[in-house]
């Protein structure tokens, strides 16, 4: 089974620390991605990477930055963690070009106080 | 992205059959999914249909697309309290990489 995991399904940070998520997936997919979900916004897209090193801003790249320096590895960096950014956020990763399915993870819920 | 409108929510009877219904405006698209996120999970793929086809059938599940109106319809049958559920409509092979998304439909199936 494709597996993409999260490292945490939960974390609270306070405003202003620096805040990694992790998502590593095991099906060496090309590209990878993070989302945010909010009620009522669904799924905005963060950031997304197609290749090793590689990265391009997706809607909603303020506030965030990320690294790609393994192939199986995408990290999300809150570079200083403001309580707007209180979401559950969502990797995935897919293989190819634009038509294959997006594999998830199941999600980390921060919370930011 | 592209504009991708859901109806936010959707109310059914156990056993009466769901149509959740979803627009879209990037006509490039060549592949259109239907994700399912049940509580405190991750996004499950349900079923996906080509942009070439305007049905496709899955069990329960009936996937119509209207290319001419940009119209993509999921129709569950004999719906189950199990099938209560946030329901994403997703655009891909577009003009990049990434899936773009509806704001999902909450569908709640009551007894």
């Amino acid at each position: 089974d494709v597996k993409v995991t999260q490292s945490s399904r939960y974390l609270v940070k306070r405003t202003g620390e620096k805040v990694f998520l992790e998502c590593v997936q095991d099906m060496d997919h090309e590209n990878m991605f993070w989302y945010r979900q909010d009620p009522g916004l669904g799924l905005r897209l963060i950031y997304f990477s197609y290749d090793v090193k590689m990265k391009e801003k997706g809607d909603i790249p303020e506030g965030y930055s990320v690294s790609r320096e393994k192939k199986e590895r995408f990290s999300l960096i809150l570079e200083s963690a403001s309580t707007n950014q209180t979401s559950m956020y969502l990797c995935a990763s897919k293989a190819g070009g634009g038509n294959t399915e997006a594999f998830f993870g199941q999600g980390t819920r921060l919370t930011v106080v | 992205g592209e504009d991708v409108e859901q109806s936010l929510f959707l109310s059914v009877r156990e056993g009466d059959s769901s149509v959740i219904n979803c627009t879209y405006t990037d006509s490039s698209s060549t592949y259109l999914y239907w994700y399912k996120q049940e509580p405190g999970a991750g996004l499950q793929l349900l079923t996906y249909i080509f942009s070439n086809m305007d049905m496709k059938q899955d069990q329960r599940l009936t996937v119509l697309l209207n290319k001419k109106d940009k119209h993509l319809s999921l129709r569950i049958a004999d719906t189950q309290t199990g099938d209560s559920a946030i329901y994403f409509c997703a655009i891909g092979g577009g003009s990049g990489y990434a899936l773009n998304f509806g704001k999902g439909t909450s569908l709640l199936v009551t007894p």
